[in-house]
């Protein structure tokens, strides 16, 4: 079952700050998050395992709450480069993605 | 070199046709995997394998086919394209960690 993503969509001037959750109806032991910009393929951005929590690169972090079974991805200072679709994918030994939520960064 | 790549880039067909799409990787993973991207639906996980013996289903495998050639080698097929297979499809493939790199992507239209 997909996860689910909130806001499917966000603008944002730059050097704002921006929150993109992710919800599971499934007991979650790992979340990763990728990036995709406009008409490239997705990138990895980070994985967030049971237990614990990993920070990512430039400001873009995350946290994991598996009683909640949710995962949080926070972007501080927000920048043009930020802008593209970010997707959510959960799952054991194989990732269903969320639908995504599209991040627009203007100057 | 691209690490992951697919072939065609881009295809345009009728409905009615078979297609195969190819997936090449030079990354060592034993894991691969297909998606398809619509818009406004994400990601959708079509088939996936975790060595060459080793074929699963994923959320949409309706009205598609994959080979595992090699390690190195997946591809899908559609026996029989009909308009709502219009897509982007990308190829992925993985480690152990789960990190997921993907193709450049596949655009099939079906007329």
């Amino acid at each position: 079952q997909q996860p689910v993503q909130s806001p499917q969509a966000v603008i944002l001037r730059e050097g704002e700050d921006a929150v993109i959750n992710c919800s599971s109806s499934k007991a979650l032991y790992s979340v990763h998050w990728y990036r995709q910009k406009h008409g490239e393929a997705p990138v990895f951005l980070m994985i967030l395992l049971k237990g614990g929590e990993q920070k990512g690169h430039d400001k873009i972090s995350a946290s994991f709450n598996e009683k909640k079974q949710q995962s949080s991805l926070y972007l501080t200072a927000s920048q043009l480069s930020y802008s593209g679709t970010y997707f959510c994918g959960t799952g054991a030994d194989k990732l269903i993605f969320g639908t995504g939520t599209r991040l627009q960064v203007f100057p | 070199d691209a690490d992951v790549t697919q072939t065609p880039r881009n295809r345009i067909t009728k409905t009615g046709k078979r297609i195969m799409l190819e997936c090449s990787q030079t990354k060592g993973h034993d894991r691969m995997y297909w998606y398809r991207q619509d818009p406004g639906l994400g990601l959708r996980l079509i088939y996936y394998s975790f060595d060459v013996k080793d074929i699963n289903k994923g959320e949409i495998s309706d009205g598609y086919s994959v080979s595992r050639q090699a390690q190195a080698k997946f591809s899908l097929s559609l026996e029989s394209a009909i308009p709502n297979q219009t897509a982007l499809y990308f190829c992925a493939t993985s480690d152990r960690r789960g990190e997921l790199f993907f193709g450049e992507g596949s655009r099939l239209t079906v007329l």
